[in-house]
């Protein structure tokens, strides 16, 4: 079965440093989207990502966060300047945005990339 | 987007069939219900999805009465590696618009 494949699965970062969460989302999919999950609360939506560009992001999504699609096959998050609220998991995720067997859109995930930020 | 109200919780034992309720008074016409199931430090992965009346795969059904303001997971014979969060969701979910993540239901199976 494809999966998304999301590298490192954990970095430990000190404050105010750079880090790039990299993902290898599903070959023939077309549609990207980074999501994070703080420690014991919910997944949040980050961003999605679409025919080079952003397609809509939340209001988590500032102007620390960008995101990338440099070659054919990876899909980046790129975290500036960390801040200590940022340690969480971050999870890839991607779709093909054929429709299901009821019709609609279905995600993949990855296994997420654990961020610590020291 | 559709607010989604589920249990935060629920116990079963191994063997029993599990039935987890999601209420979504404000489901639009052309909105979806998925739902995903997340191990702990794992991604969510999809479960099942439909838009009305009953489905069901080789993992579990999901019924949806007639006035869509709702819907029921059900897990037939649960095992001890049941045991997760199940999130239901639901929007018309292109790939243009976002999943929103409610609490979702906590399952623990015991022996």
């Amino acid at each position: 079965e494809p999966e998304v494949t999301q590298t490192p699965s954990h970095q430990v970062t000190q404050m105010g440093q750079e880090v790039i969460l990299r993902c290898v989302p599903i070959s023939n999919h077309l549609y990207f989207y980074w999501y994070r999950q703080i420690l014991g609360q919910k997944v949040e939506f980050l961003v999605s990502f679409y025919n080079n560009e952003i397609s809509e992001k939340s209001e988590i999504f500032d102007d620390q966060f960008s995101v990338e699609r440099p070659d054919g096959s990876n899909f980046t998050l790129k975290i500036r300047s960390t801040k200590l609220e940022d340690s969480a998991m971050y999870f890839c995720a991607s779709s093909d945005h054929r429709q299901g067997p009821s019709g609609a859109n279905v995600l993949t995930f990855g296994a997420g990339s654990r961020l610590t930020v020291l | 987007l559709a607010k989604t109200t589920q249990p935060i919780s629920m116990d079963s034992y191994e063997g029993q069939e599990v039935n987890i309720t999601c209420s979504h008074n404000n489901i639009a016409t052309n909105d979806y219900i998925t739902w995903y199931q997340q191990f702990p430090s794992q991604g969510p992965r999809f479960i099942i999805q439909g838009y009305k009346t009953k489905v069901t795969n080789e993992v579990a059904s999901l019924f949806i009465p007639a006035d869509r303001k709702s819907s029921t997971l059900s897990l037939p014979r649960v095992s001890l590696s049941d045991t997760a969060v199940y999130y239901c969701l639901v929007g018309l979910n292109t790939g243009f618009q976002k999943l929103v993540f409610g609490t979702g239901t906590r399952l623990l199976v015991s022996p």
